[in-house]
């Protein structure tokens, strides 16, 4: 499994952007990066998958490096709602549909 | 469309008895997988199932089993349950678990073992 690595928290004042980074330095050419967010308690929540391209959804932008060796989750106008665990996974190769959480980035969206 | 649902969603059971936890999936999600959230050890898989094949399964002992149903449908069984068994399950579905396809969780389980 290519594994990631990810700050353990970070803050982000409500209203600003808030930019989650993540490095996926071994990510085969065939492997997507998916990111999910847990509120407490919950079960996780999809946000957005990309391949190569840069994504983007109605929740948040996924941008991926040309060597797609990391990557960055951004929150355009970040809410109170958005204070959560988010987790940057590399999926695993085809057939295996397991998906490996690492320990994520604790994001706390500040007043 | 409704969305993934666990049930029931809080448990408790005591040491040494076995406990079983559903799983439906969305309508027309083919593929189920179960993983434990426990504090120490974080999201952990459990299993796949996919057309009531178990096709993939992660390092847990053989106390947690499960099956899938012809309608989708899930469960997991543990038996003999342990205090180290308390945990967060939760149960994701998927078209048909493709390494394209996403995942989507329910709200989980939580049991507690006394």
């Amino acid at each position: 499994d290519a594994k990631t690595t990810q700050p353990t928290s970070m803050d982000c004042a409500e209203g600003r952007a808030a930019n989650l980074p993540c490095n996926h330095s071994t990510i085969s050419g065939n492997e997507y990066v998916y990111w999910y967010r847990q509120i407490h308690s919950q079960g996780p929540q999809y946000i957005i998958h990309g391949l190569k391209n840069n994504e983007t959804n109605e929740m948040a932008s996924l941008i991926i490096t040309e060597d797609r060796k990391s990557s960055t989750l951004i929150l355009p106008h970040a809410t109170l709602r958005d204070t959560a665990v988010y987790y940057c996974i590399v999926r695993v190769e085809a057939g295996a549909n397991n998906l490996f959480f690492g320990t994520g980035t604790r994001l706390t969206v500040i007043p | 469309k409704a969305g993934v649902t666990q049930t029931p969603r809080y448990l408790i059971k005591t040491r040494g008895q076995q406990v079983t936890l559903s799983c439906s999936p969305i309508s027309g999600h083919r593929s189920v997988s179960w993983y434990q959230q426990t504090p120490g050890q974080g999201l952990q898989f459990l299993f796949e199932y996919f057309s009531e094949t178990q096709r993939n399964k992660g390092n847990f002992p053989g106390r947690f089993s499960g099956r899938q149903f012809s309608n989708s449908r899930s469960e997991m069984n543990v038996s003999t349950l342990e205090l180290g068994d308390s945990a967060l399950y939760l149960c994701a579905s998927s078209l048909a678990g493709m390494v394209a396809d996403t995942q989507y969780f329910g709200p989980g389980t939580r049991l507690t073992v006394l």
